[in-house]
């Protein structure tokens, strides 16, 4: 049972236009969500994140939205540049438990063309 | 500042043989991870340690799989026997604490892991 759902494989967007990467989340104990990036042959590096008390957290160009009654986040990226491509991945964990595991969604694969 | 190092970064084994990768996190980080992710999947935690202690091993398959971080600084894993489902990237992480969920998961680059 996935708790993290990104449902979106692959997005192609032009340069300078806006990305919008979605992410839905089943468990209601997670509280605290983030956004990693990864490059092929690297590891996955902490892009944003947001609290559950909050429904926006802005970082530049980037921008994470939260609805708790829809338990749905989506990632904005405006304007988008050709080196955001990469993947992206969503993820979840609660403050309430005692290790704060993450559960990460599957990815999306963002291309930015030229 | 280095980075979470690990290595080797590509390994290629029969099923039945053994294998084990080797993490050194971020100096000072307490808190270190083993994911693996397999192709087209998020990673998935395999086993955190705080220190030398283990505060989450639950998907660990622990018939095969084993990790140890004897000293609270660099940690292995091992596979013994592999199967053809182990294939995958094994990420190792580290973070400051681990005491706050806020804390961020710093990843080192991956071992790519293919049993043949």
């Amino acid at each position: 049972d996935q708790q993290v759902k990104q449902n979106s494989p692959s997005l192609s967007v032009q340069e300078g236009r806006i990305s919008i990467l979605n992410c839905d989340y089943t468990n209601s104990m997670f509280d605290y969500f983030l956004w990693y990036k990864k490059y092929p042959a690297e590891g996955p590096t902490f892009l944003i994140s947001i609290s559950s008390i909050k429904d926006k957290n802005e970082d530049g160009r980037f921008t994470v939205f939260l609805n708790k009654s829809a338990k749905h986040l989506s990632l904005h990226i405006v304007p988008s540049q050709p080196g955001d491509s990469a993947v992206y991945f969503c993820a979840a964990s609660s403050t309430r438990g005692s290790n704060y595991k993450l559960t990460f969604g599957k990815g999306t694969l963002l291309t930015v063309n030229p | 500042e280095a980075g979470v190092a690990q290595s080797p970064r590509y390994k290629i084994i029969e099923k039945r043989q053994s294998v084990a990768f080797w993490c050194n996190p971020i100096s000072g980080h307490a808190t270190l991870y083993w994911y693996q992710q397999i192709l087209g999947q998020g990673p998935k935690l395999l086993i955190q340690f705080q220190n030398n202690g283990v505060v989450d091993d639950s998907q660990l398959p622990k018939d095969r799989f084993s990790a140890e971080r004897l000293k609270g600084v660099d940690s292995t894993l091992k596979i013994q026997p592999a199967k053809l489902e182990d294939s995958a990237v094994y990420l190792c992480a580290s973070s400051i604490t681990g005491g706050r969920s806020t804390d961020t998961q710093y990843f080192g680059p991956g071992t790519r892991l293919t049993v043949l």
